[in-house]
């Protein structure tokens, strides 16, 4: 019953460096979510993929790139780190219709 | 493009009380969902609430319940008979029906219960 799995739970990286986000979830859901959330902030979206082989922009996607490899699997990528980008970062799926997101436990990275 | 709004950062209630969050939203459609979440400090996102644009109907679930005004754009969260497990942040967040599937949330209210 793993639902949405992200990793690595806790990230820190130096100004410059690259990393990818790992999300995947195993409720066979069409919709996969990357979100930012930073306090007084709220949640902030950063890429969404509304099926498998579609990406679209969100909110801030400046500074990210996303891959929906397969229906399962949704990865965030930081080319060139920067400390704006520290943060805690959210995956969530749904199925469809009005099903409700289902979000992983989040990985807080911190660029120094 | 669509907003959400939540005006109140933080607020706090007395164990058993009653209390309202308040969220507004921005759009110019006519069809979506209204969804309420709540995140305790263990960080985990927790649906509370949703309601769909075309039911006039409120969306109640146990001691939770919304009053949802289409014409006003507000989709505001009671919370009745309010437990120390209600300490959380709640987030107010907006889909829309007509278009892609992008969902937006406001930047929160911080909840505290006084015992």
């Amino acid at each position: 019953n793993a639902g949405v799995t992200q990793t690595p739970k806790f990230q820190v990286l130096k100004t410059g460096q690259s990393m990818t986000l790992q999300c995947a979830q195993d409720m066979n859901h069409n919709s996969m979510y990357w979100y930012r959330q930073d306090p007084g902030m709220g949640l902030r979206l950063i890429y969404y993929s509304a099926s498998e082989g579609t990406t679209d922009k969100g909110e801030v996607p400046n500074g990210y790139n996303v891959s929906r490899l397969n229906k399962r699997e949704f990865s965030l990528r930081l080319e060139s780190a920067a400390p704006s980008q520290t943060s805690v970062y959210f995956c969530a799926s749904r199925l469809d219709g009005n099903s409700p997101l289902h979000f992983g436990n989040g990985t807080r990275l911190t660029v120094t | 493009a669509q907003t959400v709004t939540q005006s109140q950062p933080e607020m706090s209630v007395q164990e058993a009380e009653t209390v309202t969050l308040s969220c507004t939203y921005d759009t110019s459609e006519s069809d979506y969902y209204l969804f309420w979440y709540k995140q305790p400090p263990s960080r985990q996102m927790i649906l509370v609430i949703r309601q769909e644009a075309y039911k006039q109907q409120n969306a109640t679930e146990n001691r939770f319940s919304v009053n949802f005004q289409k014409a006003a754009k507000s989709f505001s969260l009671k919370i009745s008979d309010s437990q120390l497990g209600d300490a959380a942040m709640y987030f107010c967040a907006y889909r829309s029906l007509n278009r892609d599937d992008k969902i937006i949330f406001g930047k929160g209210t911080r909840l505290h219960i006084l015992p």
